[in-house]
């Protein structure tokens, strides 16, 4: 079974500032699909960036970007320019590239939640 | 922007009640999952369900949860009889292309 590790249960960051979340993985599959989601205080799930195993390139969306280090099952956030409305839990998840092609259940780390500081 | 409904936002029952919650998903998808989110801990996954019948579920749902699709636009979860341990936030979530599942708002179930 897969499993998802975030090890820092909280952060906080100034606003304007970088901050990396880390996510680390397990899994004996090959071909799978890792996720970034934010949950903010209204408690609704938001996918912010996403990340195809095949690919060596990084995904980046705006101010958001990831290090992906398959060998070492890695998979960091890399929030830039923070901004207020980014506190949020962030939670990374996986998500099996498996015999369905991509209609498979996600599993998600603990979170961490980010606090962005004025 | 479409987006994934979900109703009530927070449902109170009594344990032994039966309550069920109603997703309405992305109307040009297939693919329907039910998760939950126990307050302070991780979101897990309940069911997947696609063309009208399970496809995944979880150990967590057992025999008093059920799903349906039961009009063709409204995907429900049943709790026969709550326990105090439901007592979570449910996410429905729906998904067309490969690897996009978008999530509704939950429901916040508490059980007294």
């Amino acid at each position: 079974a897969q499993t998802v590790t975030q090890s820092q249960p909280e952060m906080s960051v100034q606003e304007a500032e970088t901050v990396t979340l880390s996510c680390t993985y397990d899994t004996s599959e090959n071909n799978y699909y890792l996720f970034w989601y934010k949950q903010p205080p209204s408690r609704q799930m938001i996918l912010v960036i996403r990340q195809e195993a095949y690919k060596q390139q990084n995904a980046t969306e705006n101010r958001f970007s990831v290090n992906f280090q398959k060998a070492a099952k890695s998979f960091s956030l890399k929030i830039s320019d923070s901004q207020l409305g980014d506190t949020a839990m962030y939670f990374c998840a996986f998500m099996s590239g498996g015999n369905s092609g991509g209609y498979q259940k996600v599993t998600f780390g603990i979170g961490t939640k980010l606090q962005v500081i004025p | 922007e479409p987006e994934v409904t979900q109703t009530p936002s927070h449902q109170v029952t009594q344990m032994g009640q039966e309550v069920i919650l109603r997703c309405v998903p992305i109307s040009n998808h297939l693919y329907f999952y039910w998760y939950r989110q126990i307050l302070g801990q991780k979101v897990e996954f309940l069911v997947s369900f696609y063309n009208n019948e399970i496809s995944e579920k979880s150990e967590i749902f057992d025999d008093q949860f059920s799903v349906e699709r039961p009009d063709g636009s409204n995907f429900t979860l049943k709790i026969r009889s709550t326990k105090l341990e439901d007592s979570a936030m449910y996410f429905c979530a729906s998904q067309a292309a490969a690897y996009e599942q978008y999530f509704g708002p939950g429901t916040r179930l508490t059980v007294t």
